[in-house]
């Protein structure tokens, strides 16, 4: 039971590199999520996805790309990083639903520097 | 559009003493309420969750939050603070209606004197 599984854990890029933060999980959960931690201002909602090949912005989606090609797999994409995404990124799931037992599930955090 | 306010960045107290997190949150609706610990380096661990009923939510590592709904707010108590505890706790609203999940506050870290 791997639940979400966040790949790379760390990761340093130089300014203008691309790279693709990867998020899956393996509940067969609807609805995903990408979130920035930075310091003070808690946790923000980059993009989220409410079932494959549907997806829209949150709070602070500028420099981000997502798509969901499959429930399973919701990857983030840097298409020219910079050092004001230097953050800790978090991928979140769930199943649609007011039930409390819909769980919200967290990965473990990618940590991203940009140089 | 939903909100959440710590007002308190950082918080010390003595082990051993009573710690009370204050968050206040803005919603249309009955809102979904969460608390989560992070510890230095690690993802979010969720401590309670209110959805409904009894107002007093317990959670674990004997963590406890009160939703009052005329103050807008859920505070996270618990009676005798451990140096473990020391970390930085979020409280977060759900937005279940949508695949926005959870609107964050700023974070309180708190620090535990020996």
């Amino acid at each position: 039971n791997a639940g979400v599984t966040q790949t790379p854990k760390f990761q340093v890029l130089k300014t203008g590199q691309s790279m693709t933060l990867q998020c899956a999980q393996d509940m067969n959960h609807e609805y995903m999520s990408w979130y920035r931690q930075d310091p003070g201002m808690g946790l923000r909602l980059i993009h989220y996805s409410v079932g494959a090949g549907i997806t829209d912005q949150g709070e602070v989606p500028n420099g981000y790309n997502v798509s969901r090609s499959t429930t399973e797999d919701f990857p983030l994409r840097l298409l020219s990083a910079a050092p004001s995404q230097t953050s800790v990124y978090f991928c979140a799931s769930r199943s649609p639903g007011t039930s409390s037992g819909n769980t919200i599930y967290f990965g473990e955090g990618s940590w991203l520097t940009v140089v | 559009a939903q909100s959440v306010t710590q007002p308190d960045i950082h918080i010390t107290v003595s082990e051993g003493a009573s710690l009370e997190l204050r968050c206040n949150y803005s919603y249309g609706a009955t809102p979904y309420l969460f608390w989560y610990v992070q510890s230095p380096g690690q993802g979010l661990q969720l401590l309670l969750k209110y959805f409904s009923g009894d107002t007093l939510v317990q959670g674990i590592k004997g963590f406890e939050a009160e939703f009052k709904r005329s103050q807008s707010s859920f505070n996270l108590r618990k009676p005798s603070v451990h140096w473990s505890d020391a970390a930085e706790y979020f409280c977060a609203v759900g937005a279940f209606n949508a695949g926005n999940m959870l609107t964050f506050g700023g974070g309180t870290r708190l620090m535990v004197k020996p």
